[in-house]
């Protein structure tokens, strides 16, 4: 199966902070069947990016998503309170559909 | 507005059967090119897919699971179910049912998700 990694593995940043978090597979992955995730505690994953680039519905133009190379990137580019949680990335390029273990974003 | 919701034992006894059901509302389950997915998570790790379902009802499994996993739905009450056999320590966790979109061969985005149910395998 496919094994995503997510760099860092925390992120410690301020509010207004700009923060980029990446996910590079074990194989290659069509840009077309990355997703990424938020989590809060307590709540189920919230899908925010779809087909690497395009954000699901209602979800703030703040988030981005990208790809440089194989390294596929969430970009968040001013921290509001409310996003600081982890956040997953998803492939869906091959079954099983894997995700990352996390990328942290805390309060500094 | 669509919603789903899950159901089921949150106590199993080791070597017992799992079986959690998730109900739909907003949307059917048999139209639309739609999976219907039941993932789980532990702490501090990411979801783990389990198996899905089609609206015609084709079933895709994690191999990981092999033969312990089955996944059906029951139309008539707009529910997909989960049934894991031969429970262990391992299968403790949070299950989360979701409707995938824009996939293909079962592999998919999730764009609605419960709330999740805590199921913990213990004697």
């Amino acid at each position: 199966e496919i094994v995503l990694t997510q760099s860092p593995g925390t992120l410690s940043l301020s509010p207004g902070d700009r923060a980029t978090l990446s996910c590079t597979a074990s194989e290659s992955v069509s840009s077309r069947y990355i997703a990424w995730y938020q989590q809060k505690p307590g709540q189920a994953p919230r899908p925010l990016i779809y087909g690497a680039f395009s954000r699901a519905s209602g979800v703030p133009d703040r988030f981005s998503g990208g790809v440089s190379g194989t390294v596929f990137t969430l970009t968040i580019s001013r921290l509001e309170p409310e996003d600081f949680a982890v956040y997953y990335c998803q492939q869906y390029h091959d079954s099983p559909q894997t995700f990352g273990p996390g990328t942290k974003v805390g309060i500094k | 507005q669509v919603r789903l919701q899950e159901s089921g034992p949150g106590l199993v006894k080791p070597w017992e059967t799992l079986s959690l059901t998730c109900t739909v509302s907003g949307a059917s389950i048999n139209s639309g090119s739609y999976y219907w997915n039941w993932f789980r998570q532990t702490p501090g790790k990411g979801p783990e897919w389990i198996a899905n379902l089609d609206y015609s009802g084709n079933t895709f499994r994690n191999p990981s699971l092999g033969s312990r996993v089955s996944i059906s739905m029951d139309t008539s009450d707009n529910q997909f179910s989960l049934t894991l056999t031969s429970v262990t320590d391992a299968d403790t966790a949070v299950y989360y049912c979701a409707r995938g979109t824009s996939g293909w061969y079962g592999k998919s985005w999730s764009d609605y998700w419960g709330q999740g149910a805590l199921v913990t395998v213990s004697s």
